[in-house]
Order: C-alpha cells, then structure tokens, then sequence
C-alpha cells in the first residue's frame, strides 16, 4: 500500500520560495505514475500545479510554470516542488499525489490514486 | 483549460436516499473523468475513475457514468458516512487537470 507524506515550512515570507518534499513508501517510484503536487485553497479550490515521471520528464500547469520547478530522487523515494516569488494567493493545503497511468489498447489515461495528508503553507510576513 | 462544472454545488439528503450528482465538462473528455470524496480535514478520497471504474475497496453503493461532456456520480443508498465533499476531475487534457468545483453532500 503506498503512502505519501509532505514536509516542509508551514510558513513563508511573500517573495521567498516555498519548497516542499514527499517522501514515498510502500511502492516503487517506477513504473507507469506521474509524481504529482496538487494544492488547495477556498479561493481556487483543487488545482493541479505540476508532475515529474520517474524519467525525469516534468509537465506543469501553465499559469504556474514560470514559478515551479519539481524534482525527483529516486533514490531517498522522494519528490519535491519548489515555488518561486510566492505570494498570499499561494496560500493553500499542498498534497502529494500518484498519479496511475494505464496503458492499454484505448485511450492512455489516468487518475490520481493516492494521496498525502497534505500540508498548510500559509504565505504571511 | 477545460472547465468541469458540477451540480449542483450544494445537496442535503438524508440516510437511505439515492443521490445523483452532475459534473459537465466544456469539452469532449472521452471517459477520462474521475470522481474523488473529501471529509474536513482530509485529503480527497479515489472513488470512481474512467467514469464508470469503481477503485478497489470503494462500496459498491458508489457508480459513475457518462462519456464525453456529461457526466453522473450515484450514491445508491446513502450512509452516514457518504456526507461529505465530492469532485469531478478531467484526465483528458494531460499538460492541464481540472477539477470541478465540488459538490457538498449533507445531511437533511
């Protein structure tokens, strides 16, 4: 059974960066799953800011792109997501997510099957 | 993007009830559209995935349908521990997920 759990600050100063991990467990970080990072906020509700697959190969939402960089160490099982230049509005509950893919004879497609417990990240000076 | 609009955004029902809720997106998604529950304080929940594909472990009471804009998520006969938040969200547009708004079940 794979678990994923955040880390990283709870707070952070407008204009600082805001940089969290998710640790993984209970699963290779191989195979068909894209490492995702979701956020919420009342505001925007769910929101996809990005993902990495296990061969590096990353795809991130476009309003966000220019602000997020998310990496991978396959070796500690870790992901990480890394946001630039923060803002209040970047104030929300970050969930790591995986992200299953399924390849068959149809149409690729995919969900996102397990989730961490997800972290507040509250944008304030 | 694609926009997932669900309805409605609010539904109180009581124990025992039948509950449809709608998520229409404003494109063609095929079946890729999946359906999550969310309880206070937790992180959104697999229920019903390729629309209709019930996740392992997930009560059979649970059912998703459709196929290209519109789409339904059924509770058959509700529990006391279905109230909660559920949202719809695309796979079709794989450079940009959306999610619906939510829809908020509660009790009567």
């Amino acid at each position: 059974q794979v678990q994923l759990q955040e880390s990283g600050p709870g707070l952070v100063k407008p204009s600082g960066t805001l940089s969290l991990t998710c640790t993984v467990s209970g699963a290779s970080m191989s195979g068909h799953y894209w490492w995702t990072w979701v956020r919420q906020s009342p505001a925007k509700g769910l929101e996809w800011i990005g993902q990495i697959f296990h061969s590096g190969n990353t795809k991130y939402n476009p309003s966000l792109k220019s602000r997020v960089i998310i990496s991978l160490d396959k070796a500690k099982k870790e992901f990480s997501v890394e946001f630039k230049s923060v803002t209040a509005a970047d104030t929300a509950v970050y969930y790591c997510v995986r992200d299953a893919l399924e390849i068959g004879g149809g149409e690729p497609t995919d969900w996102f099957d397990s989730w961490g417990q997800g972290v507040l990240v509250t944008v304030s000076s | 993007d694609i926009l997932m609009t669900q309805s409605p955004s609010s539904l109180s029902a009581s124990v025992g009830d039948r509950v449809t809720i709608t998520c229409r997106a404003s494109q063609y998604i095929s079946s890729s559209l999946n359906w999550y529950q969310q309880k206070p304080g937790q992180a959104p929940k697999l229920l019903i995935y390729t629309a209709s594909r019930l996740q392992s472990g997930v009560p059979s009471r649970f059912s998703g349908s459709g196929s290209g804009t519109d789409f339904t998520l059924t509770i058959s006969t509700l529990q006391p521990e279905d109230f909660a938040t559920y949202f719809c969200q695309q796979s079709y547009s794989i450079d940009m997920y959306t999610f619906g708004q939510g829809t908020k079940l509660e009790i009567k």
